[in-house]
């Protein structure tokens, strides 16, 4: 059963700074990685998907990477602006025929204007 | 493209009552779709698949004759709490997805349950 972990759980910084969020799983065998930000009682938005094959993805601000033998994904934010804040989902997908997500509990960012 | 519209988007209503929650996929058609549940300050939970025609497959756990999964079309899937209590409330997510494809959510449903 695949388990994922994210650290830290909140994390509060001032405007500006670059800052890594880490995400860890336990089954390797998966097919990719999203990384989702959700803003408070809101559905899931979509950052970076990263197919099994990719080390990284990048969008605007935003870099993940995938250390799929390891089980370790980072996203990393530059230049943090106050509407980043939001809690921001690891989520592996596995493979075969049933493509499931399993989602971590999240890291709660907020960046101080 | 690929919406995905679910309603409504905040229910509250008596202990036991049935409440049913709709999700659409609004510009594709949707091979599968997901029911997530999310309990506060918790990871989002994996409650049951369903593809269309067919019978949803339901986690360990998650009682099927409580959340009943239709889902009659390509772009509707609907979730029905039966009965619902207390301990049922909480804040209830669809995602869809066509076939190789990512998944879409919904902005999800907080239900209260007096």
């Amino acid at each position: 059963k695949q388990e994922v972990t994210q650290i830290p759980a909140a994390l509060s910084v001032p405007e500006g700074e670059n800052l890594v969020l880490n995400c860890s799983f336990t089954d390797s065998a998966i097919y990719n990685l999203q990384w989702f930000r959700q803003d408070p009682g809101k559905g899931l938005t979509s950052l970076l998907l990263i197919q099994s094959s990719q080390r990284e993805q990048t969008s605007g601000r935003l870099n993940a990477s995938l250390d799929k033998s390891s089980g370790r994904s980072t996203l990393y934010i530059a230049a943090s602006q106050p509407g980043d804040s939001a809690t921001y989902l690891c989520a592996p997908e596995s493979g075969g025929s049933n493509y499931k997500l399993t989602f971590g509990k999240g890291t709660l960012l907020t960046v101080n204007p | 493209g690929a919406v995905v519209s679910q309603h409504p988007s905040w229910v509250i209503c008596k202990s036991g009552t049935s409440v049913k929650i709709e999700c659409r996929s609004l510009d594709f058609q949707a091979t599968t779709m997901f029911w997530y549940r999310q309990f506060p300050k918790q990871s989002l939970m994996l409650m049951a698949t369903s593809n269309e025609g067919s019978k949803a497959t339901y986690e360990q756990g998650v009682e099927k004759d409580k959340f009943l999964i239709n889902h009659a079309s390509l772009t509707l899937s609907t979730l029905t709490v039966t009965s619902a209590h207390p301990e049922d409330s909480s804040f209830y997510i669809c995602s869809a997805r066509r076939r190789n494809q990512p998944q879409h959510f919904g902005d999800g449903t907080r239900l209260s349950i007096l």
